[in-house]
């Protein structure tokens, strides 16, 4: 199947620093690839719609300037996460629509798990 | 909105027991319906999909049917091993999947010798 991956696959950061993620879909492109946040114990709860080319759409209640999407490539995607605090630790994951060949389907990268000391 | 229903956890069963997690949903329209695991330590797979009423969705030994008229896709297998014992969630999407997933709570499954 499509592999999704995210580097890292886990970091620790001092409160107050930024934190970068990456999500690559390896052997496929994808024009939407989303960003998720589960707590847990929790199910998965969207971030944001992440576009190649254009301005993530964000959920409601997410702070758009907190959590920067980039989606520079058909390839990439990557998440900031802005002056982090401790409240913000937690495990991210992104996913990658595969839609060409028949195929309309979310992939899903092995999640980054972010500790804010 | 739309939303996931999924019986709660932990679920606990002996090795070749017949599974069944049930899922129910609230959505406008024709969603696509889907189950995922997550496997300990890992992230999450897409198991199977349908994405109109009555498909049946199938795979591992694993299968769900799309019920419009219970708006329902409970998660079935025959004889599960201790290698099934995952978390498994159940989610919709509006307009196939390249739309965002709405994902129920979860489920966790735990298999025994």
């Amino acid at each position: 199947g499509a592999v999704v991956s995210q580097h890292p696959s886990w970091v620790i950061c001092k409160s107050g620093t930024s934190v970068k993620i990456e999500c690559r879909s390896l052997d496929f492109q994808a024009t939407t690839m989303f960003w998720y946040r589960q707590f847990p114990k929790q199910s998965l709860m969207l971030m944001a719609t992440s576009n190649e080319g254009s301005k993530a759409t964000y959920e409601q209640g997410v702070e758009k300037d907190k959590f920067l999407i980039n989606h520079a490539s058909l390839t990439l995607s990557t998440l900031t996460v802005t002056s982090a605090h401790p409240e913000d630790s937690s495990f991210y994951i992104c996913s990658a629509h595969h839609a060409s060949g028949g195929a309309d389907t979310q992939y899903f990268g092995p999640g980054t798990r972010l500790t804010v000391l | 909105g739309n939303s996931v229903t999924q019986m709660e956890g932990p679920v606990t069963l002996s090795e070749e027991a017949f599974l069944t997690i049930n899922c129910t949903y609230t959505a406008t329209g024709y969603p696509s319906l889907f189950w995922y695991v997550q496997y300990p330590g890992e992230g999450l797979q897409l198991l199977l999909k349908a994405t109109k009423a009555d498909d049946k969705g199938s795979n591992k030994g694993f299968e769900a049917t799309y019920r419009k008229e219970t708006t329902s896709f409970h998660l079935e297998k025959g004889s599960v091993q201790v290698s099934d014992s995952a978390v498994y969630f159940c989610a919709l999407s509006d307009q196939g999947g390249g739309n965002k997933l709405t994902f129920g709570t979860g489920t966790q499954l735990k298999v025994e010798l």
